[in-house]
């Protein structure tokens, strides 16, 4: 079965800091993993997601990730926090056959002036 | 307009009353999936469809009933409300094929009294 996790419920940055946030998965077959962000009263967005290919891929807002095989992770990054990044922030995996997302807790993201 | 709708966005219903929240998406998108949100469980996935009358368990489908006649609505009825399924639920539309994000609508916040 399919699970993630992601380290820390809630994250805090300053303005212009750097943003990283960690999301490990596990998967029996090679994995699909996206990343999506939640802003409050709203749905789901992607921000990026892995399919095949380069591991570092690039998203919107400023956003990318890299997908480690071995480490089993998918993290993101943005190299400068700006207010409008505060946001929950969802890592997700899927099967082969895009049936099954599976969803980690989520990170709330504070950005402090 | 384009896209995955879910209506109501808002529902305050009594315990033991029948409800179903609404799904459409414009897509023709093979899969749609309901989820329900709580604080810290992230999205859970409640029943998923793979195509017009093809449904499967998802995680958490107690005292859930889904249908899916037509391949752009997937409703989600709660046949018995209960308090504990006072939840904000998300409905999701994927065109399958692994690669292929899921789409979400915004969200229809439940309030079980």
């Amino acid at each position: 079965a399919q699970s993630v996790t992601q380290l820390g419920s809630h994250v805090s940055v300053s303005e212009g800091a750097l943003v990283l946030l960690r999301c490990n998965y596990s998967s029996s077959v090679p994995p699909y993993l996206f990343w999506y962000v939640q802003y409050p009263n709203q749905g789901l967005q992607l921000l990026l997601k892995y399919t095949t290919g380069a591991t570092l891929v690039k998203g919107i807002n400023g956003f990318e990730a890299e997908f480690k095989k071995s480490e089993t992770s998918f993290q993101l990054t943005k190299p400068s926090a700006h207010m409008s990044d505060a946001a929950e922030y969802f890592c997700a995996v899927s099967d082969n056959y895009g049936q099954n997302f599976v969803f980690g807790p989520g990170t709330r993201l504070s950005v402090l002036p | 307009d384009a896209g995955i709708t879910q209506s109501p966005r808002y529902k305050i219903t009594e315990t033991g009353r029948q409800v179903t929240l609404m799904c459409h998406q414009t897509w023709s998108h093979s899969y749609m999936f309901w989820y329900r949100q709580d604080l810290g469980h992230g999205l859970r996935l409640i029943y998923y469809s793979a195509a017009a009358d093809i449904t499967d368990k998802g995680e958490v489908p107690d005292g859930y009933v889904v249908s899916r006649s037509k391949t752009e609505n997937f409703p989600l009825t709660l046949e018995s409300a209960t308090r504990s399924q006072t939840s904000v639920y998300f409905c999701a539309s994927s065109g399958g094929g692994g690669n292929t994000e899921a789409f979400f609508g915004q969200g229809t916040r439940l309030t079980v009294v």
